[in-house]
């Protein structure tokens, strides 16, 4: 029973297309949250929904478009893409009313490489 | 604003030999620390959390870490490293309120035999 599942876990894609990571995670979670891993390995929060509301808006380009449908999933599209958004993106999910203290589980991650 | 600095981009031990690996902290709050390991083509799995309950902390694998507030310190240590150890970790911090994770560069542990 994987806990927090990505798709697709490879994305190759050409400049200028448009792209989509779906994420969905089984543990009954209220937070979800999308991570970018450069290839230094940093790692920086991008967005969070908590029951399907933005709680977190990190400085990212509007081409980023978080979605979610409900608590279980958060998708993330991309539009236009650009070379620097080559990555590793990971999906995490974590529960409680504050938050800050409670494990986040993540995904195994999305490795997008834009040509 | 919160941020946390990992000392040394690597670290190489011999396997058998003491893990410390190095996180310190900056946060305006009492924050809430945690250590993350992630293996190749994986992602991260929670090592262990601070909370502010005890300063010294067990986890999984054999690591424990300790909250040190006077030096704004979290290292991670494991008495013993094992070749299946090897890996990077990561440090990160939390503040009440705010429940994104802040994480530090990274550790990339070599066990040597």
């Amino acid at each position: 029973d994987t806990a927090v599942s990505q798709t697709p876990k490879y994305l190759v894609t050409q400049m200028g297309n448009d792209k989509s990571i779906k994420c969905e995670q089984n543990l009954g979670h209220d937070t979800m949250y999308w991570y970018k891993q450069d290839s230094k390995k940093f790692l920086k929060i991008m967005f969070s929904y908590n029951n399907k509301e933005l709680i977190i808006n990190e400085t990212v380009p509007n081409r980023f478009s978080p979605k979610s449908p409900d608590k279980a999933h958060l998708n993330l599209h991309i539009n236009s893409l650009e070379l620097g958004d080559s990555a590793v993106y990971f999906c995490a999910s974590s529960q409680g009313a504050s938050g800050a203290y409670n494990e986040q589980f993540f995904g195994p991650g999305t490795r997008l490489t834009v040509l | 604003a919160q941020s946390v600095t990992q000392l040394g981009s690597h670290v190489s031990v011999s396997e058998g030999a003491l893990v410390l690996l190095r996180c310190n902290y900056s946060s305006s709050v009492p924050p809430y620390l945690f250590w993350y390991v992630q293996y190749p083509n994986q992602g991260l799995q929670l090592l262990l959390k601070y909370t502010s309950a005890a300063t010294l902390v067990k986890g999984i694998n054999g690591f424990e870490a300790e909250f040190k507030k006077s030096e704004t310190s979290f290292h991670l240590t494991k008495p013993s490293a094992h070749m299946s150890d090897a890996a990077e970790y990561f440090c990160a911090v939390s503040e009440p309120g705010r429940r994104a994770l802040t994480f530090g560069s990274g550790t990339r542990l070599q066990v040597q035999p």
